[in-house]
């Protein structure tokens, strides 16, 4: 099955400057890798997703670039805020058909005011 | 819309004792999952409905586990026995055909 490796498991970065959070996936099928926030106490969030037709995609702040070839991708989060500080999760998903998400463990990031 | 709902937030309970955990989706969307979160495991797919159908059931831990969707708007996860390495965060997300998954805010459970 597919194995979803994320690092850095904890981040701290000064508010404005960038953060990167890297992920690698084992599956070549794998086509589809969304990006997810979660705060404490809450539920994860989707930010930003990517399928595997696109090798960078953009939104706001937030940006997601792929690798098929050395199957990674990488999240990427410029002017930093406090309120960017949460736990980010990547995935991997098998084919527009499929259903099975395969996360990875996580990046606790802290921006420090 | 007020998003996935799940009930209740938080739950304590003793060794032995039976659990449920209920889930209603967000209306119109037709997949539903239950997941698992610890410290150690991070987030784990215990099942997956579509169409109030199981699908794949094969995160399910063990028979003490069951979940049940009798209709579009509701389901349920039960634990029984429940037994103290059960203590998680349960999530339920859903999602309209093969769009995105909408996580709901989760029940933190804790069996002593």
């Amino acid at each position: 099955g597919e194995n979803v490796e994320q690092h850095p498991s904890t981040l701290s970065v000064q508010e404005g400057d960038s953060a990167v959070i890297k992920c690698t996936y084992s599956d070549s099928a794998s086509n589809y890798f969304p990006w997810y926030k979660q705060e404490l106490g809450k539920g994860p969030q989707l930010i930003i997703d990517i399928r595997s037709n696109v090798g960078e995609k953009k939104d706001q702040r937030i940006a997601v670039t792929l690798n098929k070839t050395a199957k990674h991708f990488s999240l990427h989060i410029t002017e930093t805020q406090p309120e960017d500080s949460a736990v980010y999760f990547c995935a991997a998903q098998r084919g527009a058909g499929s259903y099975q998400l395969t996360f990875g463990k996580g990046t606790k990031l802290s921006v420090i005011p | 819309d007020a998003g996935v709902i799940q009930s209740p937030r938080h739950e304590v309970t003793e060794m032995g004792q039976e659990v449920t955990l209920r889930c209603k989706p967000i209306s119109g969307h037709n997949s539903l999952f239950w997941y698992r979160q610890t410290m150690m495991r991070g987030l784990e797919l215990l099942i997956y409905f579509n169409n109030n159908v199981p699908i794949d059931d094969s995160g399910m831990p063990e028979d003490r586990f069951s979940a049940k969707m009798p209709n579009a708007s509701f389901s349920t996860l039960k634990i029984q026995p429940s037994e103290p390495r059960d203590s998680a965060v349960y999530f339920c997300a859903s999602r309209l055909a093969y769009n995105e998954q909408f996580f709901g805010p989760g029940t933190r459970l804790t069996v002593l």
